[in-house]
């Protein structure tokens, strides 16, 4: 079974930007994966940021941004703030009907 | 604005049964694909299952176990699980797409807490 990888951790300082990536354990992620990207706070629903590979949600601020970085799907964040530190989930379409959630990556702001 | 809200979480023994319901509201829902996620305690998320028309899709996790149906005249989304074991302990999110023409989870309602347990 394929399974949707993304890094355990990262770490980024205030004001600095970081990638956060979604790769597949075999083969490639492109924009037929539908990739999307979620934000989760403890305690809290996941809030969507990214969906189809690119497009903001509303009220998102334009500095999260989703692309397809080589074989990965990538969320990169600008500026980080603090209130950025937070869970990040990506999920992608398997076909069939399929959807496989990442693990998660949590974010540190410091 | 989209509003979800789930209900029918518990504590069930295991091998017990347990149906959840989402009422949705502030879209058509009868046009909308609708999804199950689930989030066990401290762990991601999992996609459950997804209806979409008159298809119905689950992970492999709970096939055969859980059925997702709906009830377009009462916009509500149902789950209903049976044969519940202990890695079914998690938060159920019912979640509703961007728009009419995708599936991929959008809006999301606040969760409702299964616990399976003896």
């Amino acid at each position: 079974q394929t399974v949707v990888t993304q890094e355990p951790s990262f770490s980024v300082s205030p004001g600095g930007t970081v990638t956060l990536t979604c790769g597949l354990s075999s083969g490639s992620v492109s924009t037929s994966y539908y990739p999307s990207w979620y934000q989760q706070t403890p305690g809290q629903s996941p809030r969507t940021l990214i969906y189809s590979t690119n497009t903001r949600s509303s009220g998102v601020p334009d500095r999260f941004s989703g692309s397809i970085l080589g074989n990965k799907a990538a969320l990169t964040i600008t500026g980080a703030q603090a209130d950025d530190e937070s869970d990040y989930y990506c999920v992608l379409y398997m076909g069939s009907g399929i959807w496989v959630f990442g693990g998660g990556t949590k974010l540190t702001v410091l | 604005e989209v509003q979800l809200l789930e209900s029918g979480g518990g504590l069930v023994q295991p091998g017990g049964s347990l149906r959840l319901s989402c009422a949705a509201s502030g879209f058509t829902f009868s046009n909308y694909a609708m999804t199950w996620v689930r989030q066990a305690p401290g762990k991601g998320l999992e996609w459950v299952s997804t209806i979409r028309g008159s298809s119905t899709y689950y992970a492999d996790s709970v096939k055969g176990r859980f059925t997702i149906s709906r009830d377009n005249s009462k916009n509500t989304l149902y789950l209903q699980m049976n044969s519940l074991r202990a890695e079914d302990t998690a938060v159920y999110y019912c979640a509703s797409p961007p728009g009419s023409g995708y599936v991929v989870p959008h809006d999301w309602g606040q969760g409702t807490l299964v616990a399976v347990s003896s």
